[in-house]
């Protein structure tokens, strides 16, 4: 079993939509929860980082994290045809040597006209 | 500010052979780390530089090695180059020492071809 399951997709939605993304994980001392948006053949950008659990909004975008269930969220308002793209969840916990991030396999979202 | 730079964006080479790909670190941040991404997946974790030394090392043989400069520039080197070894290798900085957390900002990736 892996660390971390993403839904591949591909989730395909009209525009204006609301999307919603999970991720779940197996290991309880993750600490630091974070999404990153990857258009193709690009790095991933981040656009969400939160610590623990609790609820982070930025703009159209809102992450939510639910320590106790293993769960992580992403949510999209007013979904875009720019926001079409790899979005990928990662996770790490601070030690002292270091923040390796363990990353879920991505979900592809197509938002359409 | 520059973001995270890394070079050669491609790069084409035979089974056997040696690579050597660079980074440049966000201004400001001490730590690099290097992930392979295969098509399709989540990128995977290779290991971490801080202070010229790696500091952890995720599942890959010894053929990959790295190198941390003084400035936190760094090189992701590997040797007798395999067809699996197809893949985008991505370069993360942060900043840990300075209380920066767990955040990590990713370059564009170097997209290496193992023909």
């Amino acid at each position: 079993q892996k660390e971390v399951e993403q839904d591949p997709g591909p989730l395909s939605v009209p525009e204006g939509a609301i999307v919603s993304l999970n991720c779940t994980y197996s290991n309880s001392a993750f600490q630091y929860f974070m999404w990153y948006r990857q258009y193709s053949r690009k790095g991933p950008e981040l656009l969400m980082y939160t610590y623990s659990s609790g609820n982070k909004e930025d703009g159209r975008f809102t992450a939510q994290v639910d320590k106790s269930s293993k769960y992580i969220s992403l949510f999209i308002r007013d979904s875009q045809p720019s926001d079409s793209a790899t979005y990928l969840c990662a996770m790490t916990k601070l030690t002292g040597g270091g923040n390796k991030l363990t990353f879920g396999t991505g979900t592809q979202l197509k938002v359409e006209l | 500010d520059a973001g995270v730079t890394q070079s050669p964006t491609h790069l084409i080479k035979t089974r056997g052979q040696q690579v050597t790909l660079r980074c440049s670190p966000k201004s400001g941040h001490d730590t690099v780390s290097w992930y392979q991404q295969a098509l399709g997946q989540g990128p995977q974790f290779i290991f971490q530089y801080y202070e010229e030394e790696e500091r952890q090392r995720g599942n890959f043989p010894d053929r990959f090695s790295g190198h941390q400069f003084p400035n936190y520039s760094s090189e992701l080197n590997v040797n007798a180059l395999l067809l699996g070894d197809s893949a985008l290798y991505l370069c993360a900085s942060s900043s840990l020492v300075s209380g920066g957390g767990a955040e990590a900002f990713f370059g564009q990736g170097t997209r290496l071809t193992v023909v």
